[in-house]
């Protein structure tokens, strides 16, 4: 069974790059089947996407965080990573990294259990 | 504001059949494939819908999406108190260079 599991600090301040990891296990960060993104979402509030990566290490980005936002990838690690500039306190949220099957046009069918991220001094 | 709009609420008794509706633009809904997400309290969003109206491995019959032009629909039929959750839709956006983007999110209670 595919598992995701996200990690990093759950407190950022203001100014600074906020820095997640997602590990996954129990399948091949290197399939060419799939995409591997991040997803977040504000306290109350609606999902919003960030960004994917394929394991070659090609991109694409929302395009209203594009500035701010990279995505990598360790394929030894089976890890993908996130990293968001300058942060805010609008940057606060609950952060998903998910399974991204735009290639089967079948959507994001695993996600990890989120991690919250507040971004305060 | 979400580029795809959704009530933000919704409710049916038990064993009733309610829709939540989707509504888009020809730049997402109106050309690309509508997904649908449920997310119950506390929960990370799980995959319910793709491709329109094609269910995961595991997701009952029960639960049907439908599109039609810039629009798309999810349908709940046999509500069961199970189902009380947060509900979004979401598409790819083909303007400017391409986004996945998603609705606002209906909730969903059972009475």
């Amino acid at each position: 069974q595919l598992q995701l599991q996200e990690s990093g600090p759950g407190l950022v301040k203001p100014s600074e790059t906020l820095s997640l990891t997602c590990t996954v296990s129990g399948g091949s960060i290197s399939s060419s089947s799939y995409y591997w993104g991040w997803i977040r979402q504000p306290p109350g509030k609606g999902l919003e996407w960030i960004g994917s990566i394929y394991y070659s290490g090609s991109t694409y980005y929302n395009p209203s965080l594009k500035s701010r936002v990279t995505i990598s990838v360790d394929t030894s690690k089976n890890q993908f990573s996130l990293k968001l500039s300058s942060v805010t306190a609008a940057d606060t949220a609950v952060y998903y990294c998910a399974r991204d099957r735009s290639i089967a046009a079948a959507g994001h069918d695993y996600w990890g259990q989120g991690t919250l991220v507040t971004v305060s001094s | 504001q979400s580029v795809l709009t959704q009530p933000p609420s919704a409710s049916g008794t038990p064993g009733q059949r309610v829709t939540i509706s989707c509504s888009g633009s020809s730049s997402n809904i109106g050309s690309n494939y509508v997904y649908w997400y449920q997310q119950l309290p506390g929960t990370a969003p799980k995959l319910l819908i793709y491709s329109n109206n094609q269910r995961p491995s595991g997701v009952p019959d029960r639960f049907s999406g439908s599109k039609s032009g810039t629009s798309a629909s999810l349908a709940i039929s046999g509500l069961r108190s199970e189902d009380e959750a947060d509900y979004y839709c979401a598409a790819w956006d083909d303007s400017l260079s391409g986004s996945w983007v998603f609705g606002g999110g209906t909730k969903l209670t059972v009475l």
